[in-house]
């Protein structure tokens, strides 16, 4: 079963360091999304990347957040300088091409959470 | 604006019961609708997918429900196992975001 693969499982960081979450999408698939978790809160879209841009994002997605897919396999999320309410569960998932089986059905990775101090 | 809405009270039912959830949208017209299920510290992982002209749809024992004019999606689980205690997503959709809602825990006790 193709699955999505984040790193790292779980970052501690110090409040104004920037942060690099890593995925790995399923290697077929050609959307990409972020999401977060608070912990006890609900999951919250981010953004959507697809054919090398963004093509939805959220308000939560300000100038503190970027994303990029450095290569032909990674989809990154930096966060630039992170504050104490950036502390969640941050989800990577990807879905296939529109007409393609499975379409509009993401697979999500585990998660990584990241501990802003 | 847009609001997915599900029971946020935990669902307790006995093993081998039906449970039974709900969830109500408003100021959408999701061309389909989809079903999550979220374990503790673990990402959402797909359950079912039904379309705005699909009325009902079965996988095994789940059985989704799916009425446009309410505004509605019922989700249930029959004959319930302890393994099904999870919190339970709904994300009516059209295009490429998912947005969901806050979820429903439901908890099957032996």
């Amino acid at each position: 079963e193709p699955e999505v693969t984040q790193t790292p499982s779980h970052q501690v960081t110090q409040m104004g360091q920037e942060v690099i979450l890593r995925c790995v999408p399923i290697s077929n698939h050609l959307y990409f999304y972020w999401y977060r978790q608070i912990l006890g809160q609900k999951v919250e879209f981010l953004v959507s990347f697809y054919n090398n841009e963004i093509s939805e994002k959220s308000e939560i997605f300000d100038d503190q957040f970027s994303v990029e897919r450095p290569d032909g396999s990674n989809f990154t999320l930096k966060i630039r300088s992170t504050k104490l309410e950036d502390s969640a569960m941050y989800f990577c998932a990807s879905s296939a091409e529109r007409g393609s089986p499975g379409a509009n059905v993401l697979t999500f990775g585990a998660g990584s959470r990241l501990t802003v101090l | 604006s847009q609001k997915i809405e599900q029971n946020s009270e935990a669902l307790n039912i006995q093993e081998g019961k039906t449970a039974t959830l709900t969830c109500n949208y408003t100021n959408y017209s999701p061309a389909y609708l989809q079903w999550y299920r979220q374990d503790p510290g673990r990402g959402p992982v797909f359950l079912l997918l039904i379309r705005e002209n699909e009325k009902e749809k079965r996988k095994e024992r789940l059985k989704v429900t799916f009425d446009t004019t309410l505004k509605q999606s019922l989700f249930h689980i029959t004959a319930s196992q302890p393994a099904d205690s999870a919190t339970y997503l709904c994300a009516p959709s059209g295009f490429q975001k998912l947005v969901f809602g806050t979820g429903t825990r439901l908890l099957v006790s032996p």
